[in-house]
């Protein structure tokens, strides 16, 4: 089975365009998760969704930023204008989400490498 | 305070040595826990969950929970070269239809040949 599939795996833009990054949940899968890592502050959620409902978009840093899920296996980030702050690896993961506690494990996309100039 | 605690490392071991990594939390109500190894420059990799206090072994793979100290670690036995990596800590933060991994900033490991 294919994983996490993710694009693009990089992307420059100068400051002020907009990014537009994607997700391909693994089939069968209910969860998306959109993540954000830099060295300084490690790994970030940034939002989640069940059923392609959003549960928690609290580390959303900012009205600039929105995610959608338009169906039940594919969701975008969307960064508009964007910074050089932005500047990090976007990371896509995935899960079979269940009740009990086994239903938590998430499989990570290769990532997003975004460079704002 | 930050809701999960890793010793940022870079931690040095010796091939052949045992290494251990260890991750303290804040919530008392967490029930599950994970290690996830990071190569540079890769994602996330899930190598152990852990669920029950005790240890659960996988291979060279030990996990330990105790959920009265509210700590888990991770012990590699006859480390390779191979497990030179970040390990990340994760733990559920269980808030009613809200469940997410909550992450350590990350172990450096380095195995030395």
């Amino acid at each position: 089975d294919a994983g996490v599939i993710q694009s693009p795996r990089h992307e420059v833009t100068e400051m002020g365009q907009e990014v537009t990054l994607r997700c391909k949940l693994i089939s069968g899968h209910n969860s998306l998760f959109w993540y954000r890592q830099t060295m300084m502050r490690g790994l970030e959620l940034l939002i989640y969704f069940n059923n392609n409902v959003p549960i928690d978009d609290s580390g959303m840093p900012e009205d600039r930023f929105s995610a959608k899920m338009p169906n039940a296996s594919f969701s975008t980030l969307k960064i508009q204008p964007s910074e050089p702050r932005d500047s990090a690896v976007y990371f896509c993961a995935s899960r079979e989400w269940t009740s009990g506690v086994s239903g938590e494990t998430q499989y990570f996309g290769p990532g997003t490498r975004l460079l704002v100039l | 305070q930050k809701e999960v605690e890793q010793n940022s490392g870079p931690l040095s071991v010796p091939e052949g040595a045992i290494a251990s990594l260890n991750c303290t939390y804040s919530d008392r109500v967490s029930q599950s826990f994970f290690w996830y190894r990071q190569y540079s420059g890769k994602s996330p990799e899930l190598i152990m969950s852990i669920y029950s206090n005790g240890d659960k072994e996988d291979g060279r793979f030990t996990a330990q929970l105790n959920k009265a100290s509210q700590y888990v670690s991770l012990l590699i036995r006859d480390s390779q070269p191979s497990d030179s990596a970040t390990y990340l800590c994760a733990v559920v933060l269980n808030a009613g239809n809200n469940r997410k991994l909550i992450w350590g900033l990350g172990t450096s490991l380095a195995v030395n040949p």
